[in-house]
């Protein structure tokens, strides 16, 4: 079974450029999470979807991040523009029941802004 | 206060000893708690979930929730270099939302 996958890996852009990650989940997987992980600071949740639905927005930072996952399958997540406090590890996450269950993660993006 | 506390670390074990890890939450209707592995530059691992009260073991691991105290621990027997990682800890709370603590940077040395 195939993990779930994130890419790029790794962005480098400059303050102002949009950048569009993508989260592929495991196949099956109705739930889909974006979490985010600041340099220094703990993960912190952004969004969660049910299929192609979003269940829970209220971690998105602001309007400048759009998250959309046409047909329920994969994810993207779109930062426009691109603010240098953008910069961090975006974590990608799925699993199969919602609730109280652990979650497999992708193994991230890496988002420089300069 | 943090929802999810964990001491940054690092915490230096010798190779074979017990390496304890702690971590305390603040949110009370807190039903569900994980351990997760995550070596430098790489995803969080889950390893470790536990729902009620007591001891689960795992092989070297062993979570321990206590709820009316609001603490979880992760004990690893057998410490091996390659448990050198940080290991995060992570609650769901009433929102259904998975709050992560900063995690807990383990060394075991050699």
């Amino acid at each position: 079974e195939a993990g779930v996958t994130q890419f790029p890996s790794h962005s480098v852009i400059e303050k102002g450029q949009t950048v569009t990650l993508r989260c592929d989940p495991i196949s099956g997987h109705d739930n889909l999470y974006w979490y985010r992980r600041v340099m220094g600071k703990e993960i912190k949740f952004l969004l969660h979807f049910v299929k192609e639905s979003k269940q829970d927005e209220s971690g998105m930072p602001n309007n400048r991040f759009l998250a959309e996952r046409t047909g329920g399958t994969y994810s993207t997540l779109k930062v426009q523009p691109a603010e240098l406090e953008d910069s961090g590890v975006y974590f990608c996450a799925s699993s199969q029941e919602w609730g109280n269950y652990g979650y497999t993660f992708g193994s991230g993006t890496r988002l420089t802004v300069v | 206060q943090k929802e999810v506390e964990q001491n940054s670390g690092p915490l230096s074990v010798p190779e074979g000893a017990i390496a304890s890890l702690n971590c305390t939450y603040s949110d009370r209707v807190s039903q569900s708690f994980f351990w997760y592995r995550q070596y430098s530059g790489k995803s969080p691992e889950l390893i470790m979930s536990i729902y009620s009260n007591g001891d689960k073991e795992d092989g070297r691991f062993t979570a321990q929730l206590n709820k009316a105290s609001q603490y979880v621990s992760l004990l690893i027997r057998d410490s091996q270099p390659s448990d050198s990682a940080t290991y995060l800890c992570a609650v769901i709370d009433s929102n259904y939302q998975l709050i992560w603590g900063a995690g807990t940077k383990l060394i075991i040395k050699p």
